[in-house]
């Protein structure tokens, strides 16, 4: 199993261009989640889904889009980056469990920088 | 207030030390508990889940207090291995892990 897995693992953008950041994970879980991860910030939730077809707002939502249109692939949409969008993407998922909480597993995450 | 607060360290310890770290989180309605690390540019991951009774899983020791809202991590006879900086989080609701920041530690010869 590769687990989660993102794509791409770095990039750079210019003001105002777009990109996909794109997660998938191999183990069927039904929870997958958007995390950025900026210096002294920890890691801040941007938007997550509990199955296919849903998606809901994070902590830190503005700026970014989201779809689930597969079980296994969580799309980050960036439709026009910000300087203030530099930051390590991280993406997970785990499985639900009833009274209580599987573990969460991370991607490698992806560093973006916009100039 | 951040929900999840952690002192971001840097914790200089020598090997064989014993260190512990403290979270404080704010949501008096969060059930489930965990300590993950990350290391240098990787991703976290699970070190341990903290459960009401404690929990200890060779050097590592977490447990919770509800009353004052607050778990801890406690690691006994330090290896350079455990350099790394330690995240605790918290469940923000039926979905969500609300982390905290990190706390840094640097175990030295």
């Amino acid at each position: 199993n590769a687990g989660v897995t993102q794509t791409p693992k770095f990039r750079v953008l210019k003001t105002g261009q777009s990109m996909t950041l794109l997660c998938a994970q191999d183990m069927n879980h039904e929870y997958m989640y958007w995390y950025r991860q900026d210096p002294g910030m920890g890691l801040r939730l941007i938007h997550y889904s509990v199955g296919e077809g849903t998606t809901a707002k994070g902590e830190v939502p503005d700026g970014y889009n989201v779809s689930r249109l597969k079980k296994q692939n969580f799309l980050l949409g960036l439709e026009s980056a910000a300087p203030s969008q530099t930051s390590v993407y991280f993406c997970a998922s785990r499985a639900p469990k009833r009274g209580g909480w599987n573990e969460q597993f991370f991607g490698p995450g992806t560093r973006l920088t916009v100039l | 207030r951040k929900e999840v607060e952690q002192d971001p360290g840097p914790f200089n310890v020598p090997e064989g030390a014993t260190v512990a770290f403290n979270c404080t989180y704010s949501n008096s309605a969060s059930q489930s508990f965990f300590w993950y690390r990350q290391d240098c540019r990787k991703e976290p991951k699970l070190l341990m889940s903290v459960y009401s009774s404690g929990n200890e899983d060779g050097r590592f020791t977490a447990q919770l207090n509800r009353a004052s809202q607050y778990i801890s991590l406690l690691i006994r006879d330090s290896k350079l291995s455990d350099s790394a900086t330690y995240l605790c989080s918290c469940s923000g609701g039926y979905n969500k892990l609300i982390f905290g920041a990190g706390t840094r530690l640097a175990v030295h010869p």
